[in-house]
């Protein structure tokens, strides 16, 4: 069965860092680009960052990029989400999601999420 | 790219038809291969978004066929044909034609 399983949220001050998994399961992790996806608390969803199938290419959402850094160990079967100098409006469920190409890049599995609040 | 849903909100009673439209802010129909970039999802409190379209109209695995999606270009809705008890969530339009990725900002189905 195929399964996502995030770890690693928690409550920071601003300013703080964060380091979020993403467990892979079920799938050969190496075939297929993942994203991470959040959503503020009452919010809708905001796409963060993507990631190659093979970790060497990565694009990020204004709103994170020079503070995130996305990772994959496909020897693990991981994803890491590096997140630096935290803001209070990054405060979100944060999901990991599988890009699937037989649908052109629709997100077909996602995690259960997260949780990161940062807070004074 | 952004994408704009309508309504927020709409109240549909048990049985009949629910419609949700999206619309895009540019294209997102990759002309080569006739195929729009866009997907909906469905959310129900406390869970993770669930595929539910792509590629503006073919369903995922094991959707039930009461959800359908049609459009191309910049125009896209998704329907309910008859709405059941368990559809009641926040459905999600998502561009996925350029990076970065954008949803809609969500549409809340509910009972009358």
């Amino acid at each position: 069965q195929v399964h996502l399983v995030e770890s690693g949220g928690g409550v920071v001050r601003p300013g703080m860092s964060l380091r979020l998994s993403c467990a892979a399961s079920g799938f050969t992790f190496s075939d297929y680009p993942m994203h991470w996806v959040r959503q503020a608390p009452g919010k809708g969803l905001e796409w963060v960052a993507v990631i190659s199938s093979g970790g060497n290419n990565e694009y990020y959402a204004d709103s994170v990029r020079g503070r995130f850094t996305f990772s994959r160990d496909t020897s693990n079967n991981t994803l890491s989400l590096q997140m630096n100098s935290l803001r209070a409006e990054d405060t979100a469920v944060y999901y990991c999601a599988r890009d699937s190409p037989v649908t052109g890049g629709a997100f077909d599995i996602w995690g259960q999420g997260t949780v990161v609040t940062v807070s004074a | 790219i952004v994408m704009t849903q309508s309504p927020d909100s709409l109240t549909v009673s048990l049985g009949e038809r629910a419609t949700i439209n999206c619309k895009s802010s540019q294209t997102v129909l990759y002309s080569s291969i006739n195929k729009s970039y866009l997907a909906w999802y469905q959310q129900k409190p406390g869970r993770p978004p669930k595929l539910l379209i792509y590629w503006a109209s073919t369903r995922e695995s094991g959707v039930p066929d009461r959800f359908s999606g049609s459009g191309s270009g910049t125009d896209f809705t998704l329907t309910i044909s008859s709405l059941q008890a368990e559809d009641v969530a926040v459905y999600y339009c998502q561009q996925y034609f350029a990076t970065p990725i954008t949803f809609g900002q969500g549409t809340r189905l509910e009972i009358k």
